[in-house]
């Protein structure tokens, strides 16, 4: 079963808003990231947050990461055209290199 | 970070065939990964390609299904085989440039994927 849930499944905001989005795990965790995906491609990694850390920033983007409440959550402020994409999060385990992915938000950003 | 190349992009098969996806690193890596992404759903692993020994399958994925080869450290081969309609999916390899315990382990560099469609 999958590790993470995103919420919202799907997000559409105007340009220059801030969008949110959430995700939520199962396990203790030794790192969580979020990726973006673009129409179907690649995956591009965006921020990694490491279980010890609270809120990470790079950029537009902000991770905050609740180790108590298994949660996780992305902001990206001033939301840009560009950014309409699909976000992912993934869990890694203490140990094992392999990722688990959440179920994803596809955000569109209207210009 | 690292550049992946897959091949082909995309293509259209027919059920009961096979298909051998190619990934290639510019550099050598020691971990590299398959996975599935079925249409509108998020990533599924399939399986970790090991250099110089079988590949390591998750649940629900198995060898005659999908063979992988792991010649050397920046080339590796999936064949989804016997296709079905079913396995229309995008599949992607990733590599992971981090040693355990590093700054970047765990973090997780994708080729462009494969979108195969099986009539």
């Amino acid at each position: 079963s999958q590790q993470g849930e995103e919420d919202p499944q799907a997000l559409s905001i105007q340009e220059g808003e801030n969008a949110t989005m959430n995700c939520s795990y199962k396990t203790s965790i030794n790192n969580l990231q979020w990726y973006r995906q673009n129409s179907g491609r690649g995956l591009v990694h965006l921020i990694l947050i490491r279980s010890n850390e609270r809120e990470k920033h790079s950029g537009r983007l902000r991770v905050t990461l609740d180790t108590s409440k298994k949660s996780s959550s992305l902001l990206i402020t001033a939301s840009r055209a560009a950014d309409t994409a699909s976000y992912f999060c993934a869990t890694a385990i203490f140990g094992n290199e392999k990722l688990t992915f959440g179920t994803g938000t596809r955000l569109t950003i209207i210009p | 970070s690292a550049v992946i190349s897959q091949k082909p992009s995309r293509d259209i098969c027919q059920r009961g065939t096979s298909l051998t996806i190619q990934c290639q690193v510019d550099s050598q890596v020691t971990m590299m990964f398959w996975y599935r992404q079925q249409p509108g759903q998020s990533l599924t692993l399939i399986a970790t390609a090991n250099q110089g020994s079988e590949a390591t399958y998750e649940s629900g994925f198995v060898i005659d299904k999908f063979p992988i080869s792991r010649p050397n450290l920046t080339f590796s081969t999936l064949t989804v085989s016997n296709m079905s309609p079913e396995d229309s999916s995008i599949y992607l390899c990733s590599v992971d440039l981090g040693l355990a315990g590093g700054p970047e382990y765990n973090e997780q560099f994708f080729g462009p994927g494969t979108r195969l469609t099986v009539l």
